[in-house]
């Protein structure tokens, strides 16, 4: 079975500064999906990057990047130039290969970016 | 864009009584519907799997016959919450899948907030 596990329950960055997120993951498959999910106050789960796990480079959304090391699936999300409206919830999330299969989330961090 | 709407945002019961929370899809056909369970400050906990036309796939721990799950229509998708306790209290959200292949996306519904009294 798959796991995800991210281990950094909360973290905090100043406006403007970078901040890492940790995300390792462990699976036996060789092609997934990995995400990065944010979810503010509203509760809404917002996709934040996608990366597929055949694609060696990574993964970038403007402020967003990833790290993604498949050999040691790890899939960190950088957040670069802070801004008070990151300050959220982050999962990270595997998708197998197939069809139909459910998104399988880390814990979570609680990211909060202050003024 | 995609577009998933869940309803009611919010809902309170009474204990013993059951609850319908509904999962649409706007503007896509959804074969894959999920369910998922949220405690305060915890992450997405999945309940079940709902593929069309076909009864639900329950994960371990999750109990079928409480929570009820009928996925009628490739737009549709339900949660009925039966005899529910104050146990059951929680963030109920759901999830479809736009297409049938690998790595589609994966659209979230605002998610449904149920307190049982």
């Amino acid at each position: 079975a798959q796991t995800v596990t991210q281990s950094q329950p909360e973290m905090s960055v100043q406006e403007a500064e970078t901040v890492t997120l940790s995300c390792t993951y462990d699976t036996s498959e060789n092609n997934y999906y990995l995400f990065w999910y944010k979810q503010p106050p509203s509760r809404q789960m917002i996709l934040v990057i996608r990366q597929e796990a055949y694609k060696q480079q990574n993964a970038t959304e403007n402020r967003f990047s990833v790290n993604f090391q498949k050999a040691a699936k790890s899939f960190s999300l950088k957040i670069s130039d802070s801004q008070l409206g990151d300050t959220a919830m982050y999962f990270c999330a595997f998708m197998g290969n197939q069809a139909g299969t459910a998104l399988i989330f880390g814990k979570g961090t609680t990211l909060s970016v202050s003024s | 864009g995609a577009v998933v709407s869940q309803h009611p945002s919010r809902v309170i019961c009474k204990s013993g009584t059951s609850v319908k929370i509904e999962c649409r899809s706007l503007d896509f056909q959804a074969t894959t519907m999920f369910w998922y369970r949220q405690f305060p400050k915890q992450s997405l906990m999945l309940m079940a799997t709902s593929n069309e036309g076909s009864k639900a796939t329950y994960e371990q721990g999750v109990e079928k016959d409480k929570f009820l799950i009928n996925h009628a229509s490739l737009t549709l998708s339900t949660l009925t919450v039966t005899s529910a306790h104050p146990e059951d209290s929680s963030f109920y959200i759901c999830s479809a899948e736009s297409g049938s292949t690998p790595g589609n996306t994966i659209y979230f519904g605002e998610g449904s907030w149920l307190t049982v009294v």
